[in-house]
């Protein structure tokens, strides 16, 4: 039972290079998070999937977009890369509107 | 959207000492979080605690809806306590939003 699971852990891209942040839940929830943490800062809302077939912009969707795969899967693409991008991102998940939230161990991604 | 404030900002402990750390937030919640982000940078989840009272070993953890805050206790603070500690609270819709956080740093 591996919860949250974020792939890959560690990435390095050049400026205007596309890549996609996958991640996967064996939790059964149905909503799914992507948040970016920048040093010193509390996390921030990318995007959302409230449940499977729905997506939503959260505080900081510009530069990003979303892909609800199913309901185990919520990938985060980067179109083209840039050096504002560089950030740890996190994956979560939870049940509902007010239930627990968990999250993933994170990806640390620098743009060069 | 509902501001939630965290303080202090950063707390030194020595190691044994007790410490409480509060989470003031804006409007009404219906759901609150504390989690502890360790220096690995893994979150974990501590209490979710949209009301009331509970306690995990050294930790508790007790919310006052009514009055828009939360505290945070942790007692006999031990290395392993350091790291941020984050609340968060959920915004209308789904969105959880975060607190800038509490850095925790117990000396030996």
């Amino acid at each position: 039972n591996a919860g949250v699971t974020q792939t890959p852990k560690f990435q390095v891209l050049k400026t205007g290079q596309s890549m996609t942040l996958q991640c996967a839940q064996d939790m059964n929830h149905n909503s799914m998070y992507w948040y970016r943490q920048d040093p010193g800062m509390g996390l921030r809302l990318i995007y959302y999937s409230a449940s499977e077939g729905t997506t939503d912009k959260g505080e900081v969707p510009n530069g990003y977009n979303v892909s609800r795969l199913n309901k185990r899967e919520f990938s985060l693409r980067l179109e083209s890369a840039a050096p504002s991008q560089t950030s740890v991102y996190f994956c979560a998940t939870r049940t509902g509107r007010d239930t627990e939230a968990f999250f993933g161990q994170g990806t640390r991604l620098t743009v060069v | 959207g509902i501001q939630v404030e965290q303080s202090p900002p950063d707390l030194i402990l020595q190691e044994g000492a007790n410490s409480t750390l509060r989470c003031n937030f804006s409007d009404s919640v219906n759901n609150l979080q504390w989690f502890h982000q360790n220096p690995w940078g893994q979150l974990i989840n501590l209490f979710y605690i949209p009301s009331g009272t509970k306690q995990n070993g050294r930790l508790s953890a007790t919310t006052v809806a009514t009055e828009r805050y939360s505290l945070l206790y942790i007692s006999s603070s031990q290395t392993t306590d350091s790291g941020v500690y984050f609340c968060a609270v959920r915004q209308v819709g789904y969105k959880l939003s975060f607190g800038a956080g509490t850095t925790v740093t117990v000396r030996a």
